[in-house]
């Protein structure tokens, strides 16, 4: 148990429609970090954010946005989903705001569009 | 970030050792090399990492080269458990925001 949190664990949802991931990090933790896992494009990085604030962006797509609250806890958004956002979201933790910490991954979300 | 070259895929007889290369040869010299693994569809999992000397924990050794241009993990021995896809990432420096950029990893398949 790596101490990332992130729910729910599957999501099975229609195109066009909106979702809203969960991730707690580990206690203790500042950063947040959002992987996004195709079959085809394999773990790309989405965003960073850092006690609150956002400290990196990557491939992230503009129907995609993302926030951690006061408390730490970050949610990604994806919107107006299209088939190929099908895809597993993990969600990492580290204490730093480096992205080279070392670095605690969630479980995942398995997102499916239909 | 420096790229990194590993093959694909190996093999190992459970309980001998595993030895996984991996070639950073554009590795710059604050950048250090980070392996991790991801055993099915879980979440990566944090291994080791090293800037220029060997390093080694409960789980692996990482041996680097002197002049850093490659690396090897080294679990000695390997379990079933340990199949799994290996990542070695290069990455570094003291800025916000160096990100690990994960490749496509060495799947390495431990038999009995």
């Amino acid at each position: 148990d790596s101490g990332v949190t992130q729910t729910p664990k599957h999501l099975i949802t229609a195109t066009g429609q909106r979702v809203t991931l969960r991730c707690s990090p580990r206690s203790g933790d500042l950063s947040v970090y959002w992987y996004q896992q195709s079959l085809d494009q394999g773990l790309q990085f989405l965003i960073q954010y850092y006690n609150g604030e956002e400290r990196a962006k990557g491939n992230i797509l503009e129907r995609f946005s993302a926030q951690q609250f006061p408390d730490l806890h970050s949610e990604l958004n994806l919107s107006s989903l299209e088939l190929g956002d099908s895809a597993l979201y993990f969600c990492a933790s580290s204490h730093g705001d480096r992205g080279v910490e070392k670095l605690f991954f969630g479980s995942g979300t398995q997102l499916s569009v239909l | 970030d420096a790229k990194t070259t590993q093959p694909t895929s190996m093999d190992c007889a459970e309980g001998r050792a595993a030895n996984l290369p991996c070639n950073h040869s554009t590795i710059s010299g604050n950048e250090y090399v980070y392996w991790y693994r991801q055993i099915h569809s879980q979440g990566p999992q944090y291994i080791i990492h090293g800037l220029k000397n060997n390093e080694t924990n409960e789980m692996a050794s990482l041996i680097i080269t002197e002049d850093r241009k490659s690396s090897t993990l080294i679990l000695p021995h390997a379990t079933l458990r340990d199949t799994a896809v290996y990542y070695c990432i290069v990455s570094g420096g003291n800025n916000a925001g160096n990100m690990l950029t994960f490749g496509g990893g060495t799947r390495l398949m431990v038999k009995p």
